[in-house]
C-alpha cells in the first residue's frame, strides 16, 4: 500500500462542534505531518510528528489537536473551530525526519472542512 | 529567511508549446528542492526532486545555486500537463520542513 489515506473526504460542522480528522499510512514511515491549504494557496504546515513524538508545532492554535497513537495514524481533534478554519486539511508521511532524513513526503488526498 | 518564490500565478500556453515554470529560493543552507503538482481533483503528488536528478513525464528541473534557481521545464506541453505546480524547498541539517512556493497554474490550450 503506498498511499496516504484521510477520512472523512468532506466535514461540515458548527463552530461547537467536536470532531476529528483521520490520517492512516502503510508504507512504514516514521513521520507525519499535518497541513492547512486555503483556496488557491499554497499547503502550510500546522504540525509534524516523527516516531508518534510532536516534533513540531507551527504556532497552531489550541482549537486543534493533533494526535498520533500508532506509527500508521494521525489524527487532528477539532474543537471549538472558527469560520475562518475553514480549508482543505492535508495529511503526508515520509520515511524518516531529521538529519539525513528522506524528504520525500507523500500526500493525502485531504479532508474538506467548512465551519459554519 | 527562507523563501520561495513563483513569479507567475498563470502561465498558458498552446499544446506542443514550451515551457517553463519559475522558481526562486532564499535559503543560507545546503537545500533540496522539489517540484509537487496537483492536478484537478487529484492529490498534491511529488514530480521532481533536484538530487534526482531525473526527467518525469517529459519535465526536467535543475538546480542553480549560483542564481538560486529551480526552474521547471518542458519542451513540447500536452493538454494533460494542465495542473497546478508548486515548488518547496526543504530544509537540511537536522529537521526537514517543507517550504512551499505560491504555485502557478499551467493551463495548455489546444
Amino acid at each position: 500500500d503506498t498511499e496516504v489515506t484521510q477520512t472523512p473526504k468532506h466535514l461540515v460542522m458548527g463552530m461547537t462542534n467536536k470532531k476529528s480528522l483521520k490520517c492512516e499510512q502503510h508504507m512504514g514511515h516514521r513521520a507525519m505531518y499535518w497541513y492547512k491549504q486555503k483556496a488557491k494557496k499554497p499547503p502550510e504546515l500546522m504540525f509534524v510528528y516523527s516516531y508518534e513524538k510532536l516534533s513540531i508545532n507551527e504556532s497552531v492554535p489550541s482549537r486543534f489537536s493533533p494526535e498520533c497513537p500508532n506509527s500508521s495514524l494521525l489524527n487532528l481533534h477539532l474543537h471549538a473551530l472558527q469560520p475562518e478554519d475553514s480549508a482543505l486539511y492535508l495529511c503526508a508521511s515520509s520515511q524518516t525526519w531529521g538529519a539525513g532524513a528522506k524528504n520525500e513526503q507523500y500526500f493525502g488526498p485531504g479532508t474538506r472542512l467548512t465551519v459554519t | 529567511a527562507q523563501r520561495v518564490t513563483q513569479p507567475e500565478k498563470l502561465l498558458s500556453v498552446f499544446k506542443g508549446a514550451p515551457v517553463e515554470l519559475k522558481c526562486n529560493y532564499s535559503y543560507s543552507g545546503s537545500p533540496e528542492l522539489f517540484w509537487y503538482v496537483q492536478y484537478s481533483r487529484q492529490r498534491l503528488q511529488l514530480l521532481l526532486r533536484h538530487i534526482s536528478r531525473e526527467s518525469i513525464k517529459g519535465f526536467t528541473a535543475d538546480l542553480n545555486k549560483g542564481e538560486t534557481s529551480f526552474h521547471l521545464k518542458k519542451p513540447f506541453a500536452q493538454e494533460e500537463d494542465s495542473a497546478m505546480y508548486y515548488c518547496a524547498l526543504g530544509f537540511s541539517g537536522g529537521y526537514n520542513k517543507l517550504i512551499f512556493g505560491a504555485g502557478t497554474r499551467l493551463a495548455v490550450h489546444p
